[in-house]
């Protein structure tokens, strides 16, 4: 389908164990996002990505690796959860700078 | 101080009035902005964007912009109980990718 898809759409796991959330986008937009929702912070954003191979980190990247080998997957890897990190995740694409973000559906994730 | 401030409402609104949203921002390199709406559970979609100062109308929709004093708003109206919602002001700042930067958002309730 088209559009960008989030993977999986709820997640528990256990504290300690890693975990990767998975984004795939089919538009070829240059740029990628991981925002992170909770209540009272809104949307922060964790790592981006402007192209390929290019990753930089957000206001919240502690905790967190991402990788880009191919414009359309942007994955998200918490190396060791931890119960702060339980959280809505949300990944977003766009085509240019100055251009809007569209979303995914949201993961969902616990940390037991 | 976030870089994008919004009250976190609840704003309440009788249906057919018109609701006011408003958005302060930091950065005075910032060259977009956006507004997006989030019911509960979903993900943020695209309601308007803006660049220049002025006003932009789509229907019910107004966005306004005033760069010399960093504010952005969005007026809906006619506004219906489908309007009830979280509305988020993104702003498309710093650096040379232009990071989207959220506000916390503003919860929406319009009442029959």
């Amino acid at each position: 389908d088209a559009g960008i898809t989030q993977s999986p759409r709820y997640k528990i796991t256990e504290t300690g164990r890693q975990v990767t959330l998975m984004c795939h986008q089919t538009w070829s937009h240059s740029y990628m996002f991981w925002y992170r929702q909770d209540l009272g912070h809104g949307l922060r954003l964790i790592y981006y990505s402007a192209a390929a191979d290019i990753t930089d980190k957000g206001e919240v990247p502690d905790g967190y690796v991402v990788s880009r080998s191919k414009t359309e997957n942007f994955p998200l890897t918490l190396e060791s959860a931890t119960r702060s990190q339980t959280s809505v995740y949300f990944c977003a694409s766009r085509i240019g700078v100055n251009t809007e973000a569209f979303f995914g559906q949201g993961t969902r994730l616990t940390v037991v | 101080q976030k870089e994008v401030e919004q009250n976190s409402g609840p704003l309440s609104v009788p249906e057919g009035a018109i609701a006011s949203l408003n958005c302060t921002y930091s950065d005075r390199g910032s060259q977009s902005f956006f507004w997006y709406r989030q019911y509960s559970g979903k993900s943020p979609e695209l309601i308007m964007f803006i660049y220049s100062n002025g006003d932009k109308e789509d229907g019910r929709f107004t966005a306004q912009l005033n760069k010399a004093s960093q504010y952005v708003s969005l007026l809906i109206r006619d506004s219906q109980p489908s309007d009830s919602a979280t509305y988020l002001c993104a702003v498309n700042g710093k650096g040379g990718s232009y990071i989207p930067t959220f506000g916390r958002g503003t919860s929406l309730i319009v009442h029959p």
